[in-house]
């Protein structure tokens, strides 16, 4: 199973919008509404930030959201703050019976 | 407060072994699939293992199918990774996660441990 692809990078000024892509095929992001997103600090474990391609976990603030268009799902983070810098990591489950992760996006405010 | 807490990284020589654990506490451990996600020193995350919550189904990435075993203990809420005849490659951080549900993402994580192969 590829990886999924995801832009290396980002950035953003504070109040800005960005968003990152997360392109697979129909085997993954293409095929299943099981898209994922993760926000990780140096040092720290992921955390959770979209499922099921739009969904919040409780306690995720609103500016973030989810979307899907074909074989690429986006991540879109809005009203950009300082706190959001980090690495993005998208996430699809398979036809294969697995979850397959993208490269992770490193997220920069300016 | 859902909580868990991997254990059993350390430093083993190519070839060798080493089983992972990771304590659950703060929810139905039985009710759950969970999974191993693990992190090589820099780069992204690859998800490893997953197994049902009655344990009877279990998942595995092809790189580690044949050496690795995913097991849990749902009396003692508590998930195991045993890792056979290991490699260089398979330095990384390992996360267990439980998953929020069929198909869908990873919450929460653990804080992870180091398993470095090198002789």
């Amino acid at each position: 199973q590829s990886a999924l692809t995801q832009p290396a990078s980002v950035s953003g000024s504070p109040g800005q919008s960005v968003t990152i892509s997360c392109t697979g095929t129909s085997s993954d992001v293409g095929g299943y509404n099981y898209v994922s997103w993760y926000q990780q600090h140096p040092g720290k474990a992921p955390k959770l930030m979209i499922y099921d391609v739009t969904n919040r976990p409780s306690g995720v603030s609103n500016r973030f959201s989810g979307s899907k268009s074909g074989n690429t799902a986006s991540l879109t983070i809005s009203g950009l703050q300082a706190e959001d810098e980090g690495v993005y990591h998208c996430s699809s489950y398979t036809s294969s019976s697995s979850w397959v992760f993208g490269g992770g996006t490193r997220l920069t405010v300016l | 407060e859902v909580h868990l807490v991997e254990s059993g990284g350390g430093l083993v020589q190519p070839g060798g072994s080493l089983r992972l654990s990771c304590a659950a506490s703060g929810f139905t451990f039985s009710n759950y699939a969970m999974s191993w996600v693990r992190q090589a020193p820099g780069k992204g995350l690859e998800w490893v293992s997953a197994i049902s919550g009655s344990g009877g189904s279990t998942f595995y990435a092809d790189c580690v199918k044949g050496r690795f075993t995913m097991s849990r203990d749902n009396s003692k809420n508590t998930l195991y990774l045993e890792m056979n005849r290991l490699r260089a490659e398979d330095t990384a951080v390992y996360y267990c996660a439980k998953h929020v549900g069929e198909g869908s993402g990873f919450d929460p994580w653990g804080q992870g441990t180091l398993v470095t192969v090198s002789s």
